[in-house]
């Protein structure tokens, strides 16, 4: 069965940087794009970007151009995205989630909580 | 960018009565999204390419719609059917989210 499961939370200063996982299991890695998905506590979803394990190539929403940079290990199915020069903005729940073309996103991992404070 | 403006924004249903969440878009989308959240876990997908209901969600809920205007329906509203409703689009970049609509049970 599909599972993509999140690292743990995050506590962190600002002006640093996060880098979070997604490992993902029970599928072909390189074959559905991989996407990134915020929501700050008691608000809705934002879409952050996406990834194509199978070449590497990337989609950002504008609003995260510079902010997030996201990658992935082919060898061991993991995505990753990297939060920089974090503000209390920042502060909130990441989703890494595999979208099908046409079936939306059907599988999700749990949800990564990042916390920005000093 | 395509605003989905989801209305209402808060309601509550009694078990059994008919619920309808309305998503209107900003520009014309092909297709609609509809995601089903519970306090503290992940959005749950219910229904994709407008009207077809993904896989072991109860057939009490349905899409429907089309351009602009598309809804999302509980037949028979269940307790634990309470929860946040979001739809979403991906006609055009970026992919957006409608901002949610908080479900209660009466």
């Amino acid at each position: 069965q599909v599972q993509l499961q999140q690292s743990g939370a995050e506590l962190v200063k600002p002006g640093s940087s996060v880098k979070i996982s997604c490992k993902a299991s029970g599928y072909t890695f390189t074959s559905y794009d991989m996407h990134w998905i915020k929501q700050q506590p008691g608000n809705g979803l934002e879409w952050i970007g996406w990834i194509y394990p199978g070449n590497g190539n990337t989609k950002y929403n504008q609003k995260f151009n510079g902010k997030a940079t996201l990658t992935a290990d082919k060898s061991s199915s993991t995505a990753y995205m990297q939060l920089s020069s974090l503000t209390s903005e920042d502060s909130a729940v990441y989703f890494c989630a595999r979208y099908g073309r046409g079936t939306g996103f059907a599988y999700w991992g749990q949800g990564t909580l990042v916390t920005v404070s000093s | 960018e395509i605003v989905l403006t989801q209305s209402p924004t808060t309601t509550a249903a009694s078990p059994g009565e008919k619920v309808t969440i309305t998503c209107l878009a900003s520009s014309s989308v092909s297709n609609m999204y509809w995601y089903q959240q519970k306090s503290g876990a992940s959005p749950k997908l219910l229904i994709y390419s407008t009207s077809s209901l993904a896989s072991g969600v109860p057939d009490r809920f349905s899409g429907s719609g089309s351009g602009t205007s598309y809804s999302l329906t509980i037949n028979t509203m269940e307790a634990e059917d309470a929860a946040t409703y979001y739809c979403q689009q991906w006609s055009s970049n970026p992919l957006t989210f409608g901002s949610g609509t908080k479900l209660e049970i009466k």
